[in-house]
């Protein structure tokens, strides 16, 4: 069974730093592409980053480029996010997704931020 | 790549069927994928590749399109239907896109 397990959210202050993980298992990691999407409360799904299986390749969404990090460890199973100088707007739950078939096909069941003081 | 679904929100009965559309801002083939959330719950992937249902999915949902026009169809909604309804594109990235959202009520 495929299990995308997220953790490391919490309350963070602006300007503060917060690691997300996301714990896979029930497939083999190292052959899928990973994604974050997050989604502020009340609002609409937003895509943050995307990783190759590889990790060779990356991008991000333009709201989060040069604060945000994102990576893997295949060995691992694991996919992370590096947040820094985090702002109230990104306040969200975070969810790490399975990239398949041109879709997310698997979600976890996300782990909330929230920036504030 | 802009992607608009109306109706934003609908009403609707249990049985009734239901056409929800999704509208790029420029072609995206058929890469384009809609997803089902439900209230505190991660999203669940029902069609991808445009027209393909996901394993598990139950046939009453369907979509169409290609370019810039797509749509999801219920056939006879059920009362575990009821939810939020969102479009992705996946041709063109990054970066990869969703539609606002349409939420699906019971009238």
């Amino acid at each position: 069974e495929v299990q995308l397990v997220e953790s490391g959210g919490g309350l963070v202050q602006p300007g503060g730093s917060l690691r997300l993980s996301c714990a896979a298992s029930g497939f083999t990691f190292s052959s899928y592409e990973m994604n974050w999407v997050r989604q502020a409360p009340g609002k609409g799904l937003e895509w943050v980053s995307y990783i190759s299986s590889s990790g060779s390749t990356i991008y991000y969404a333009d709201s989060v480029k040069g604060r945000f990090t994102i990576s893997r460890d295949n060995a691992k199973n694991s996919l992370y996010l590096q947040m820094n100088s985090l702002r109230a707007e990104d306040t969200a739950v975070y969810y790490c997704a399975r990239f398949n078939l041109a879709a997310n096909d698997y979600w976890g069941q996300g782990t909330l931020v929230t920036v504030s003081s | 790549i802009q992607l608009t679904q109306s109706p934003s929100s609908l009403s609707a009965s249990v049985g009734d069927r239901v056409t929800i559309t999704c509208r790029a801002s420029q072609g995206i083939s058929s890469y384009l994928a809609w997803y089902q959330q439900k209230p505190g719950k991660a999203p669940k992937l029902l069609i991808y590749a445009a027209s393909t249902l996901q394993s598990g999915v139950p046939s009453r949902f369907s979509g169409s399109g290609s370019g810039t026009d797509f749509t999801l169809t219920i056939s006879s909604l059920q009362p575990e239907d009821f939810a939020t309804y969102y479009c992705q594109q996946l041709n063109s990235y990054p970066p990869i896109t969703f539609g606002q959202g349409t939420r699906l009520e019971i009238k």
